[in-house]
């Protein structure tokens, strides 16, 4: 059973557009949702991360907007710059199984 | 850099055969995840240790194995490499034994198997 299913699997966005990536996830044990960024190369980066007592978080450029009556959470990235060309991965957790389970991640690409 | 240390960075092998990779939490994290990511499959959970007991396992091979030491490092020792084992390992670590808010999971840089 897939635990939590990522949209789109790639976007392509232009310098200064919004870029948004979708979750949904099933099990409403989860409690903590984050995102995680990641360049190649590189391990996972956490990004930003919400619970879900609140809709909304922002961090600088990067909100995430959580609805839990249909149990989606997006990540939703403004002026959206080059250095942001990466692979996104959101994640749930912890559960009963107490370790996170990734979506299968977004490749963003900002174009200059 | 998240703190969490990976060694080696890379590692090339022959089918068949037995490797070790190698994990250093942060410092005060007593939990460790240890994950496998390739292209088709993404970021799979294999096991996590806790101060030093197994906590919980997922898609782990039965020809994986872990532990983890009193000095809180944990190794993943794979073996009967197999040409589809070529992957990317991630090691997490996180204070608590739940990943969770006020206890995030911090990745280290992965140690890249390529088995030939």
């Amino acid at each position: 059973q897939q635990q939590v299913k990522q949209s789109p699997q790639s976007l392509i966005v232009q310098k200064g557009g919004i870029s948004i990536i979708n979750c949904a996830y099933e099990n409403t044990a989860f409690d903590y949702f984050p995102w995680y960024q990641q360049f190649p190369g590189k391990g996972p980066a956490l990004l930003i991360a919400i619970r879900p007592d609140v809709s909304e978080k922002k961090e600088g450029r990067f909100t995430i907007s959580f609805n839990k009556s249909a149990k989606q959470f997006s990540l939703h990235i403004m002026d959206s710059q080059p250095g942001d060309s990466a692979t996104y991965f959101c994640a749930v957790g912890p559960g009963s199984a107490r370790q996170l389970t990734f979506g299968s991640g977004t490749q963003l690409t900002v174009l200059p | 850099d998240s703190g969490v240390t990976q060694t080696p960075k890379h590692l090339i092998t022959a089918t068949g055969q037995r490797v070790t990779l190698r994990c250093s939490p942060r410092s005060g994290d007593l939990s460790v995840y240890w994950y496998q990511q390739s292209l088709d499959q993404g970021l799979q959970f294999l096991i996590q240790y806790y101060n030093g007991e197994e906590r919980a396992k997922g898609n782990i091979l039965e020809r994986f194995s872990a532990q983890q030491f009193p000095d809180l490092h944990s190794e993943l020792n794979l073996s009967s490499l197999e040409l589809g084992d070529s992957a990317l390992y991630f090691c997490a670590s996180s204070l608590s034994p739940s990943a969770g808010a006020g206890t995030e999971a911090f990745f280290g840089q992965g140690t890249r198997l390529t088995v030939v």
